[in-house]
C-alpha cells in the first residue's frame, strides 16, 4: 500500500491565487522530505528539499517566496505555490524515504496536477 | 545539469518482446536506481544497483552497471501490456540524500 500520500491529486485555480499541496509520510516519521515538478513528457526536476523544523533547502532557480514549504511534523510537508501563474501550471510531486540504510529507495506520492487559468 | 540521459526516449515493442532501456550519467555515484511511473501517477521503485555491483536481477528485470562508462541498462525480459509505463534512472550523485533523474524512457507494449 502507499507510504507516501499528497492532496489533492487535481486542482484548478486562477492566476493570482495560492494552492497548497500536502505530503504526509503513512506510519512512518520522515525527516526530510523532497518535492520534484515535472512537464509533461519529462524528467522530475527536483525543486526543494524540505527538512522537518528547519528551513528548506532549494535548488538553484527555484524561487523561496514563490513556493513555500513547511514541514512542521514529522509526517507532514506542505507546499504552497503562492501567486500561481498560469506557468506554474505543472505536476507536483512529493517523496520521502522510510527511515533506514543510507540510500534507501525514495516512496512518492501519487503527484498534484496544477492548472493555473 | 547534472541530470542524466536516458535512450531511447521512447520504445513500442509488443508483447511478449524484451525491452532495453539505457541509462548515462555524469557525477561519481553510490548507487542507481531505477523507476517506474504510469501516466499522472508517481514514481514506484524497481531496483537499485550499488556502484560496486555489476548486475543485478528481479523477476523479468535486469539491471547491468559500468561506472567506468557512467552508464546503466534496465532490460525488461517478456514485456506484458501491464509494463506500459515511463522508466527513469536516478543517481544520488555521492551524497547521502538527493537524487537526480533522468530525461527517461516512455516504453509501450502492444497487445
Amino acid at each position: 500500500g502507499a507510504v507516501v500520500s499528497q492532496h489533492p491529486s487535481r486542482v484548478i485555480c486562477k492566476s493570482g491565487t495560492s494552492v497548497k499541496i500536502e505530503c504526509r509520510s503513512l506510519d512512518f516519521q520522515a525527516t526530510t522530505m523532497f518535492w520534484y515538478r515535472q512537464f509533461p513528457k519529462q524528467s522530475l526536476m527536483l525543486m526543494a528539499t524540505s527538512n522537518e523544523g528547519s528551513k528548506a533547502t532549494y535548488e538553484q532557480g527555484v524561487e523561496k517566496d514563490k513556493f513555500l514549504i513547511n514541514h512542521a511534523s514529522l509526517t507532514l510537508s506542505t507546499l504552497t505555490v503562492t501567486s500561481a501563474h498560469p506557468e506554474d501550471s505543472s505536476f507536483y510531486i512529493c517523496s520521502a524515504r522510510i527511515p533506514g540504510p543510507k540510500n534507501s529507495p525514495l516512496h512518492f506520492g501519487n503527484g498534484t496536477r496544477l492548472t493555473v487559468t | 545539469s547534472q541530470q542524466g540521459e536516458e535512450d531511447p526516449q521512447a520504445l513500442s515493442i509488443q508483447e511478449g518482446e524484451n525491452a532495453t532501456m539505457n541509462c548515462s550519467y555524469k557525477t561519481s555515484i553510490n548507487n542507481l536506481q531505477w523507476y517506474r511511473q504510469n501516466s499522472g501517477r508517481g514514481l514506484v521503485h524497481l531496483i537499485l544497483i550499488r556502484s560496486n555491483e555489476r548486475e543485478k536481477h528481479s523477476g523479468r528485470l535486469r539491471v547491468t552497471l559500468d561506472t567506468s562508462k557512467k552508464s546503466s541498462s534496465l532490460l525488461i525480459t517478456a514485456s506484458r501490456a501491464a509494463d506500459t509505463a515511463s522508466y527513469f534512472c536516478a543517481t544520488d550523485g555521492g551524497t547521502a540524500s538527493k537524487l537526480t533523474f533522468g530525461t527517461g524512457t516512455r516504453l509501450q507494449v502492444t497487445l
